[in-house]
């Protein structure tokens, strides 16, 4: 096993851009998950992938949009940058949902400047 | 709305001792419950978990307590040693499909040697 490992690990963007978050999922891993996870708090769910159809999703703007490839690597892509997306982004994978157990990639830490 | 709220925000304990986190829950239609450890620059990782058809689990020197009627969960940390000092989150899911995790704001215990 190999775990699930996020790139890059540090980031630093302006307001208004766009940037691209990347997850590489657990081995036998189907379903992936992102988390935002602002400075002193508990993560929130963005989104779910199945098998790279979206199958849920949390209370956050269509600006953040994702993908799950075939390998069940997976993309987060957030638009148009606001100062309050500055956060951990956690992404996690499971074999078949979150009451499998999730494994957590060690995230990617997002300042928006 | 908070929908799973832990308390308290932070602890000291004193190596040897016992902690104690408290979680409380709105939504009866939560029936997974698992319990998440997260050191500095790590994602959580999952500890131990809790389905609602019993009201206590217990892995090594961590235990959860469950009490359906009262919508509250806690965890207890036996014999806390300065390696458990972290941040540790509660967490609660329903059974549907793409269900997310529903995540406390945390608690980090600090361990005194």
């Amino acid at each position: 096993e190999t775990g699930v490992t996020q790139s890059p690990t540090h980031l630093i963007k302006t307001r208004g851009q766009q940037v691209t978050l990347r997850c590489s999922s657990q081995s036998g891993h189907n379903t992936v998950s992102w988390y935002q996870q602002a400075l002193g708090q508990g993560p929130q769910f963005i989104f779910q992938y199945y098998r790279e159809e979206e199958n849920g999703r949390g209370n956050f703007p269509p600006r953040f949009s994702g993908l799950q490839f075939p390998n069940y690597s997976s993309e987060l892509n957030v638009n148009a940058l606001e100062l309050d997306d500055s956060a951990l982004y956690l992404c996690a994978s499971s074999p078949l949902g979150v009451r499998y157990g999730y494994t957590f990639g060690s995230g990617t830490r997002l300042t928006v400047v | 709305q908070q929908q799973v709220k832990q308390s308290p925000q932070s602890l000291i304990v004193q190596k040897g001792g016992i902690s104690i986190i408290n979680c409380a829950y709105e939504n009866t239609a939560f029936d997974y419950f698992p319990w998440y450890q997260q050191f500095p620059g790590k994602g959580p990782a999952l500890l131990i978990a809790i389905r609602p058809d019993v009201s206590e689990k217990k892995e090594g020197r961590f235990t959860i307590s469950f009490n359906k009627s009262a919508k509250q969960f806690s965890l207890h940390i036996m014999d806390s040693q300065p390696g458990d000092s972290a941040t540790y989150f509660c967490a609660a899911s329903m059974n549907q499909a793409g269900t997310a995790l529903i995540f406390g704001k945390g608690t980090t215990l600090s361990v005194s040697s």
